[in-house]
């Protein structure tokens, strides 16, 4: 597609709940990484892929966080056992080259609210 | 520990008085500062690269340099269009592969 797509847009879960968010990057886009962004911060680094492999998971607050990119294109974040301290909007980006210097393009987000 | 600071956290001005947004960091090895866009709702946007101390980038109405231990975004004779969420953000050596972000200026261009 023409941008990186994600979905749900907005995701209401009550605590407890498990949650995956999906996102679709640019066609042929080698590097793909999740942050996430609290209301009023600035994005905080999650995990990184470069197609398939995840090189870099060093971001991930806690084991109940969990990632993939099995063929290489689209990926999941899943986080089990929602806490309210997880809401916030999960984004999604993308970058043609397999280095973290290189321009990211990013998805409009994930925003996920825990009751 | 990676840091990035900007100020002012927010910042009001009138439709084409200039001003500047500043990005103070600390980094181990910088391999590039970057600039973003934000809007409501939606994703950053890439605005610029810069790479060593000295070095400068336009687009626009926006300019942007970058020293050793700071960067600045010149915002010269902005428009309400101009609005918006401006993020900062590094890139360490040692391999890291995510951007450290500050917490950005919420810049407001009255009419």
């Amino acid at each position: 597609g023409a941008g990186v797509s994600q979905s749900p847009r907005y995701k209401v879960a009550k605590r407890g709940q498990d949650v995956a968010l999906r996102c679709d990057p640019i066609s042929g886009h080698v590097s793909l990484f999740w942050y996430q962004q609290a209301l009023g911060q600035g994005p905080e680094f999650l995990t990184y892929f470069q197609n398939e492999a995840q090189l870099d998971k060093s971001g991930l607050p806690s084991d109940r966080f969990f990632a993939e990119r099995p063929e290489g294109s689209v990926s999941t974040l899943k986080i089990q056992r929602t806490q309210q301290e997880d809401s916030a909007v999960y984004l999604c980006a993308s970058s043609l080259a397999g280095t973290g210097a290189n321009v990211l393009t990013f998805g409009a987000g994930s925003r996920l609210t825990v009751l | 520990e990676d840091q990035v600071t900007q100020s002012p956290e927010a910042l009001r001005l009138q439709e084409g008085e200039s001003s500047s947004l500043n990005c103070s960091y600390t980094v181990s090895g910088l391999r590039g500062l970057f600039w973003y866009r934000q809007d409501p709702g939606k994703g950053p946007e890439f605005l610029f690269t810069l790479y060593s101390a000295g070095e400068e980038k336009e687009k626009e109405r926006l300019k942007a340099t970058l020293t050793k231990k700071e960067s600045f975004l010149h915002i010269t004779a902005p428009k309400p269009e101009d609005s918006a969420t401006y993020l900062c953000a590094v890139l360490a050596g040692g391999g890291a592969d995510g951007l450290t972000f500050g917490k950005g200026t919420h810049l407001i261009i009255q009419p």
